[in-house]
């Protein structure tokens, strides 16, 4: 199976901020890297596919850059509904594997 | 607009078993494969399984194998979860999952590009 590791695991930015997580996978996974949000009591949205493109509605602050490895989700100004946990996921190969995750808290 | 309503959830006793729904809308729902992925309270996401559109193939995570089982029908526009000798462990959210497809180079890359609410599924004595 593919690992994927996330860091860091939280982070205390304010708003404003430039916010970078970063996504390792264990063996290349090509661009085949997608990013999810999620608050408190709701479900994952997809916000990056293919490790860099934006899914429709999602606010421009957001992007996605890296292939192989390494990845990376950047938020260009923290806004007050960006305060959520994000997760990284490969679909490179069965099984599917998501990151640990990374809470971004006030 | 894309609708995923799961149902199914409850509390059930260990050695147990539970059959999780997935109603899906607003979309050729036979033309999508489709997840289901859960998280533990508290926890971090952990994908269960994968049905493709048709339902010939599935494949489902190590720790559900044998015990789980995905499947569709097409014609209802559902999803289900046949989940059987439930365990603590098993105690999660449930959420049924579209498998999206994305252009990436030569082929297509998979996302789950949208998500029901969740059912909460509880095993406990």
């Amino acid at each position: 199976d593919i690992q994927m590791t996330q860091s860091p695991s939280s982070l205390s930015p304010s708003v404003g901020d430039r916010v970078t997580i970063t996504c390792r996978a264990s063996q290349s996974i090509s661009i085949s890297l997608n990013w999810y949000q999620q608050k408190p009591g709701e479900a994952p949205k997809l916000l990056i596919y293919t490790a860099s493109s934006l899914q429709s509605g999602v606010p421009s602050r957001f992007s996605g850059s890296g292939s192989g490895t390494d990845f990376t989700l950047t938020i260009s100004s923290l806004q007050p509904e960006d305060f959520a946990t994000y997760y990284c996921e490969q679909s490179y190969s069965t099984p599917v594997t998501f990151g640990g995750g990374t809470k971004v808290e006030i | 607009q894309v609708q995923l309503v799961e149902s199914g959830g409850g509390v059930v006793q260990p050695g147990r078993s539970l059959r999780l729904s997935c109603a899906a809308s607003g979309f050729a729902f036979s033309t999508y494969g489709m997840h289901w992925v859960r998280q533990a309270p508290g926890k971090g996401l952990e994908w269960v399984a994968v049905i493709y559109y048709d339902g010939t193939n599935e494949y489902s995570a190590d720790s559900v194998k044998g015990r789980f089982t995905i499947s569709r029908d097409n014609s209802k526009n559902t999803l289900y979860l046949q989940m059987n000798s439930l365990r603590a462990e098993d105690t999660a959210v449930y959420y049924c999952a579209r498998r999206g497809l994305a252009f990436c180079g030569g082929g297509s890359c998979p996302n789950l590009d949208y998500w029901g609410q969740g059912t909460l599924v509880t095993v406990s004595s």
